[in-house]
C-alpha cells in the first residue's frame, strides 16, 4: 500500500524557473493538503482541497498555485521560484471527518 | 503569529526514564490536539490525540494531557526508547469538516542508551 507518493525527492531550481511538485494518494482520501517545512517554523499549511473540484488557500499561499486534478492528484506548482522558497514541501492526505493525516515523505527544493 | 508553539528545540532523555514534550496554544478556539512523530527524510506520523472535552489520552508508551485553562498540552513518553529519537509536532485543529492543521516548530527528542 503506497499511502501518499510525491515527485521528485530532490530537485534544485534557478530563480525564476518554474517546476510543479507532484502528489498522487491511493486511499481513497477525499481532503488533501500541502506543507512546507522550514527550521524553526514547523509545517506550515500552503494550499489545501477539501474535495475534489476545490481548492482554498492556507498560510502561506503566494508564489504558489495547486491543482486537485481529480480525487488521488494534487500538484502544486511553483510559476516562478525565489530562494525563499527553498524548503521541504509535504503533501498529505485524510477523509473528511479525520484529523489523521497521511503525509508523503517529502520534496526537498532548492531554489538558488 | 505563531498559534501553536513549541518553545523548546530539543530535548535529550536517558533511556528508560520519561520523555516530557511541552506544547502552547493561543486560540481558544482549537478544539482537536495531535501529536506526530518525524524521522530524517520521512514525512510526519500520527501518533495520538486528545479532543478538547478530555484531559488525558493514553495509548501504550504514549500520554497526551490537555490542560485547556492554561492552553497547554504535554506528550509523556514512559519508557523512553532509542527508536522514540525523533522530532515530534504538536498540532491543532479548530475546523470541523476541513480539518486543517496548526502545527508547532518541532521538538527534537533524543534519547541517549
Amino acid at each position: 500500500n503506497a499511502g501518499v507518493t510525491q515527485t521528485p525527492k530532490f530537485q534544485v531550481l534557478k530563480t525564476g524557473q518554474s517546476m510543479t511538485l507532484q502528489c498522487a494518494q491511493d486511499m481513497n482520501h477525499n481532503s488533501m493538503y500541502w506543507y512546507r517545512q522550514d527550521p524553526g517554523m514547523g509545517l506550515r499549511l500552503i494550499y489545501y482541497s477539501a474535495s475534489e473540484g476545490t481548492t482554498d488557500k492556507g498560510e502561506v499561499p503566494n508564489g504558489y498555485n495547486v491543482s486537485r486534478l481529480n480525487k488521488r492528484e494534487f500538484s502544486l506548482r511553483l510559476e516562478s521560484a525565489a530562494p525563499s522558497q527553498t524548503s521541504v514541501y509535504f503533501c498529505a492526505s485524510s477523509e473528511t471527518d479525520s484529523y489523521g493525516y497521511t503525509f508523503g515523505s517529502g520534496t526537498r527544493l532548492t531554489v538558488v | 503569529d505563531q498559534q501553536v508553539k513549541q518553545n523548546s528545540p530539543s530535548l535529550s532523555v536517558q533511556e528508560g526514564r520519561i520523555s516530557i514534550l511541552n506544547c502552547d496554544y493561543t486560540n481558544s478556539m482549537f478544539d482537536y490536539f495531535l501529536w506526530y512523530k518525524k524521522y530524517p527524510a520521512e514525512g510526519p506520523t500520527f501518533l495520538i490525540s486528545i479532543s478538547s472535552i478530555k484531559d488525558k489520552n493514553e495509548d501504550g508508551r504514549f500520554t497526551v494531557f490537555l490542560n485547556k485553562s492554561a492552553k497547554h498540552l504535554s506528550l509523556h513518553i514512559v519508557p523512553s526508547q532509542p527508536g522514540d529519537s525523533a522530532v515530534y509536532f504538536c498540532a491543532a485543529s479548530a475546523t470541523q469538516g476541513a480539518q486543517k492543521l496548526v502545527f508547532g516548530q518541532g521538538t527534537r527528542l533524543t534519547i541517549n542508551p
